[in-house]
């Protein structure tokens, strides 16, 4: 049991769609992390979440978007799906964004 | 910037031999430093971690890391693999995880 829960496991989308996936963190953490992990590929780094906010960013397009509720849980959105948004999304949590990360087993997104 | 090099992308070695997989890291600041492992089909794991003292890191399952200032370096290393530690393994830095593209280890039997 990894902790933090991601939904759905498997989804798959037509180019040009929108997306939103879903993470609920580890209980007593409230930060949350969203990754890219391309096939083969390290997680990239999206962006990050804590009070609500968008704390930090990667060079990720404005096409990627979040939220965060006031139970931390987190959405990713995807607007303008491109074939090569094809990943594994991770959402990581933590408590105030330090010390070490627990990841969710992800969400495989195709894009056909 | 920040960034994090991980040199071997695929390393194979045999059932009781030592391991040491290559981290390198450039950040100007004060570094935070991790090893994830990401065995088949399963989520990233923790393996250890550096934020201060010792440089000399140990982590779950035998695991290691040395922490070397001067050359900007974190390698993870174990004295003797076994079969099931064959796996991807991350080396990310900071707490907004920056990571490496992976080393894959597999490890014959």
């Amino acid at each position: 049991d990894a902790g933090v829960t991601q939904s759905p496991t498997h989804l798959i989308k037509t180019r040009g769609q929108q997306v939103t996936l879903r993470c609920s963190p580890k209980s007593g953490h409230d930060t949350v992390s969203w990754y890219q992990q391309a096939l083969g590929q390290g997680p990239q780094f999206i962006f990050q979440y804590y009070e609500e906010e968008e704390r930090q960013r990667g060079n990720f397009p404005d096409r990627f978007s979040g939220h965060q509720f006031p139970n931390y849980s987190s959405e990713l959105n995807v607007n303008a799906l491109l074939l090569g948004d094809s990943a594994l999304y991770l959402c990581a949590s933590s408590y105030r964004g330090g010390r070490g990360y627990t990841f969710g087993s992800g969400t495989r997104l195709t894009v056909v | 910037a920040q960034s994090v090099s991980q040199h071997n992308h695929h390393v194979i070695l045999s059932e009781a031999a030592s391991l040491e997989l290559g981290c390198n890291y450039s950040y100007g600041g004060t570094v935070n430093l991790f090893w994830y492992v990401q065995y088949p089909g399963q989520h990233l794991q923790l393996l250890l971690k550096y934020f201060s003292g010792d440089p000399l890191v140990k982590g779950i399952k035998g695991f290691e890391a040395e922490f070397i200032k001067s050359k900007f370096s974190f390698n993870l290393r174990k004295p003797s693999v076994q079969w099931s530690d064959t796996a991807e393994y991350f080396c990310a830095i900071n707490n907004d995880m920056r990571f490496g593209a992976g080393t894959r280890l597999t490890v014959k039997p």
